[in-house]
């Protein structure tokens, strides 16, 4: 079984750029979860995709973007960085939308993003 | 206030101890909780995922829940320096698809 992977690991861009972050899913999984996690902070949640819909999203504005793929895999893009973007980018996936429950969601090594 | 608070430590202990974490919230409408175990530079590790209150044990490790004090915990037995990380805990609320999260809480085993 193949986990949750992310590319790149690292990425360091300029303040007004745009960055593209990648995330394959684990084996079997067709939701994928993303989040920020600022340096000594727990992960917020950015949004969710599901069967390659957005299922939900948190308080992020509008120039984070995602995307999900056939296979389930995803992208998220973020437009016009600012300096405070800068962090630990986190995928999560999952399988399922089971009634009620949030399923349990597995975490890959993330993308740390620095901004400059 | 935050949704969830986590005392963010740090905690340091010795080999063999019994390390005790907790959190507190305030959305009442939460009802499944997880602990994770986050190594520096790594993802979140799901270790234990509990629903409604009670107590959930898995090897060494215990996660209790009391939702009329809004209150979790999770008890780590036999420390071991391996299990020296940042603990994060986590929670959602029925038909809701995110997890709210913790701060963390950095724990060091001393050998």
């Amino acid at each position: 079984e193949t986990g949750v992977t992310q590319s790149p690991t690292h990425l360091i861009k300029t303040r007004g750029q745009q960055v593209t972050l990648r995330c394959s899913s684990q084996s079997g999984h067709n939701t994928v979860s993303w989040y920020q996690q600022a340096l000594g902070q727990g992960p917020q949640f950015i949004f969710q995709y599901y069967r390659e819909e957005e299922n939900g999203r948190g308080n992020f504005p509008p120039r984070f973007s995602g995307l999900q793929f056939p296979n389930y895999s995803s992208e998220l893009n973020v437009n016009a960085l600012e300096l405070d973007d800068s962090a630990l980018y986190l995928c999560a996936s999952s399988f399922g939308k089971i009634e009620g429950s949030p399923y349990e969601q597995y975490f890959g090594p993330g993308t740390r993003l620095t901004v400059t | 206030q935050k949704e969830v608070e986590q005392d963010p430590g740090p905690l340091s202990v010795p080999e063999g101890a019994i390390v005790s974490l907790n959190c507190t919230y305030s959305n009442s409408a939460f009802q499944y909780f997880m602990w994770y175990r986050q190594y520096s530079r790594k993802g979140p590790e799901l270790l234990m995922y509990t629903y409604s209150s009670g107590n959930k044990e898995d090897g060494r490790f215990t996660a209790q829940v009391d939702k009329s004090s809004k209150y979790i915990s999770l008890f780590i037995r036999d420390s071991q320096p391996s299990d020296s990380a940042t603990y994060l805990c986590a929670m959602s609320a029925y038909n809701d698809y995110k997890l709210s999260f913790g701060a963390g809480t950095t724990v060091t085993v001393r050998a």
